[in-house]
């Protein structure tokens, strides 16, 4: 069965480093998403790509944030200067569609801890 | 405006028995829902779903229920088994295509 998977599993970073986290979304998938998840709390919505642009972020999503489809098959999520507060797991979803029913698939996620 | 919560923090269940997992959204305007399951260090896995033009909808062991009229979700889990043990979110589908989360539910299985 396909599945979305990013890399790496685990990213530790000092404060101010810039870190990019990568995903490789369902092959056939054209819809791409980062979501965020700090310890304990629930998952929150950060960005939403499609047709090698943003389509949709949230507040959180600010300037030190950006995201890229490199390739045809990467998809990856850059924060510029990290600040001790991005501490969170990160998920990257996909889905075929943007219909309001159409399933994201989420990925394992990476935890980025900033020190 | 768009949010979505559930009732309770924890629920321990019973090995066996049915599990319910309630939960509350507050736009009357949302049109789809979904439930999800995470475990320990996973992603979000895809449980079942349900238009809001369905009240009921039943899956592998699963069932949803949406009451529109009191704006409350249901998951239900027959026949708790202990690969069930996991935090459940609710989730609304909204106007455009985030989902919203709510906190999670950690349902724990007892022996």
């Amino acid at each position: 069965e396909p599945e979305v998977t990013q890399t790496p599993s685990h990213q530790v970073t000092q404060m101010g480093q810039e870190v990019i986290l990568r995903c490789v979304p369902i092959s056939n998938h054209l819809y791409f998403y980062w979501y965020r998840q700090i310890l304990g709390q629930k998952v929150e919505f950060l960005v939403s790509f499609y047709n090698n642009e943003i389509s949709e972020k949230s507040e959180i999503f600010d300037d030190q944030f950006s995201v890229e489809r490199p390739d045809g098959s990467n998809f990856t999520l850059k924060i510029r200067s990290t600040k001790l507060e991005d501490s969170a797991m990160y998920f990257c979803a996909s889905s075929l569609a943007v219909s309001s029913t159409d399933t994201q698939y989420f990925g394992p996620g990476t935890r980025l801890t900033v020190l | 405006g768009e949010s979505v919560g559930l009732h309770l923090p924890t629920l321990s269940v019973q090995e066996g028995d049915n599990s319910i997992i309630n939960c509350a959204y507050s736009n009357s305007a949302s049109d789809y829902f979904i439930w999800y399951k995470q475990e320990s260090g996973k992603g979000p896995q895809f449980i079942i779903d349900i238009r809001s033009n369905m009240d009921k909808r039943q899956g592998q062991r699963v069932t949803v229920l949406l009451n529109k009229t009191v704006k409350h979700l249901s998951l239900q889990i027959a026949a708790t088994q202990p690969g069930d043990s996991a935090v459940y979110f609710c989730a609304e589908k909204g106007r455009d295509d985030k989902i919203i989360f709510g906190k999670g539910t950690r349902l724990h299985i007892l022996p």
